[in-house]
């Protein structure tokens, strides 16, 4: 069975641009999160997708956006970037239907924001 | 969010086993406690997860203290392979199932 996967690997981008980061999930999970990881914050929550709504959020301010879309792909925006937006982006699937489940992360993200 | 407290570092030689600890003395009786490694340039990755009894997989082994204020996990014989980030999480369980609360992690070290 195939891994998460997640498109790009690796961006480049500059202050105020905006970035859209795409995951496939698993074959038959239905729930998305996405995580940022930075060496100053370590791993950090920014929202889960379950079924195309928005089922958990982190503390992140509002230029952090997703979305699902009926295949479980997902897709997080950031806009109008700013220097401490680099970072490794992972997300994670799971089935989310049973009573303790187990994520499965993708290779991540790495976005570089000059 | 319930916190857990694990030692930032440790080592271990090739071949031996290795007992990562983690303290959770504010769990709820209904958080599960998770273990997932990140090894170096890759995703973190399920290893165990247990609720009261201790648990047994192909990777390690989860022992988890009678007042589940703590737990270890156990990998039998470490391996170069083994060296990683260490992170030991609650919850898991209904509405936080989706959203996994990192902390610092032990970063294991292993020896040749």
């Amino acid at each position: 069975k195939a891994g998460v996967t997640q498109t790009p690997r690796y961006l480049i981008k500059t202050r105020g641009q905006q970035v859209t980061l795409s995951c496939s999930p698993i074959s038959g999970h239905r729930s998305v999160s996405w995580y940022q990881q930075t060496p100053g914050q370590g791993l950090q929550f920014l929202f889960e997708y379950f079924s195309e709504t928005q089922r958990n959020k982190g503390n992140f301010p509002g230029r952090f956006s997703g979305r699902q879309f009926s295949n479980s792909r997902s897709e997080m925006n950031v806009s109008t970037l700013e220097l401490g937006d680099s970072a490794l982006y992972l997300c994670a699937s799971s089935f989310r239907d049973r009573e303790t489940d187990t994520q499965y992360f993708g290779p991540g993200t790495r976005l570089t924001v000059l | 969010d319930a916190k857990t407290t694990q030692p930032n570092s440790m080592e271990s030689n090739e071949e031996e086993p290795v007992h990562l600890p983690c303290n959770h003395s504010t769990i709820s009786g209904t958080d599960y406690i998770h273990w997932y490694r990140q090894l170096p340039s890759q995703g973190p990755e399920y290893v165990i997860h247990g609720l009261t009894s201790n648990v047994n997989n192909r990777m390690a082994s989860l022992a988890i203290a009678e007042d589940r204020k703590s737990s270890t996990l156990i990998l039998h014989r470490a391996t170069l392979r083994d060296a990683a980030v260490y992170y030991c999480i609650l919850g898991g369980y209904g509405g936080s199932q989706g959203n996994l609360i990192f902390g610092k992690g032990t970063k294991l070290s292993v020896k040749p």
